[in-house]
């Protein structure tokens, strides 16, 4: 099974917001409300952002919220931040053997 | 605060064993799955497998499975990936991570440090 479909990269300025797109299918993100976001800065392990579909754990910051809508869940960062420059990954549980299916990665750029 | 501690950077050689260890400073290693995820050089995230360390139940990706094992020592909170003969195309940075929620696991947190593999000639 592919990954799910994250474009390459998204950019916006200090204070805008940005929406990062993640495309499956019925077998994963649009059979389930099992969607987590996770976010990576170079050479740092990956953090949970966001998990099934629109909820965030203690500690991250309420300028990140998830959403979804058939096979495509989204991640928004409002009002962004230098910090927030970094690779997002989506996941979902899958009905197929493989459990679990990472995206392919988006690379945030703060202008 | 659970904290997933992972061993460090390996360099070995083709056809070399390896196994690298996940210990859990956490009271709950025994009832929560622990997963693996490899991160080959400048790409996304994959996920290889997953184990229950209260009774070692085991599940792994197609794509990993017979080429890892997957084990735990619950007397130490620590989990293990192995390998029986590393390739080059094993070079990577390998993370564990809790699996949760108990029920339906479907979100990894929190994850270890990294253990980066090197495998060269």
């Amino acid at each position: 099974q592919s990954g799910l479909t994250q474009p390459a990269s998204v950019s916006g300025s200090p204070g805008q917001s940005i929406t990062i797109s993640c495309t499956g299918t019925s077998s994963d993100v649009g059979g389930y409300n099992y969607v987590s976001w996770y976010q990576q800065h170079p050479g740092k392990a990956p953090k949970l952002m966001i998990y099934d579909v629109t909820n965030r754990p203690s500690g991250v910051s309420n300028r990140f919220s998830g959403s979804k809508s058939g096979n495509t869940a989204s991640l928004t960062i409002s009002g962004l931040q230098a910090e927030d420059e970094a690779d997002y990954y989506c996941n979902s549980y899958t009905s197929s053997s493989t459990l679990y299916v990472f995206g392919t990665g988006t690379k945030v750029t703060v202008l | 605060e659970v904290q997933l501690v992972q061993s460090g950077a390996e360099v070995k050689k083709p056809g070399e064993s390896l196994k690298i260890s996940c210990k859990d400073s956490g009271y709950s290693f025994t009832t929560y799955w622990i997963g693996w995820v490899r991160q080959m050089p400048g790409k996304g995230l994959e996920w290889m497998g997953i184990i229950y360390p209260g009774d070692s139940d085991t599940r792994y990706s197609p794509s990993f499975q017979g080429q890892v094992t997957i084990s735990a020592d619950k007397s130490i909170s620590t989990a293990y990936l192995q390998w029986s003969s590393l390739k080059a195309s094993d070079t990577a940075m390998y993370y564990c991570a809790r699996v949760l929620p108990l029920g339906v696991q479907r979100w990894f947190d929190p994850w270890g440090q990294g253990t980066l593999v090197i495998v060269s000639s």
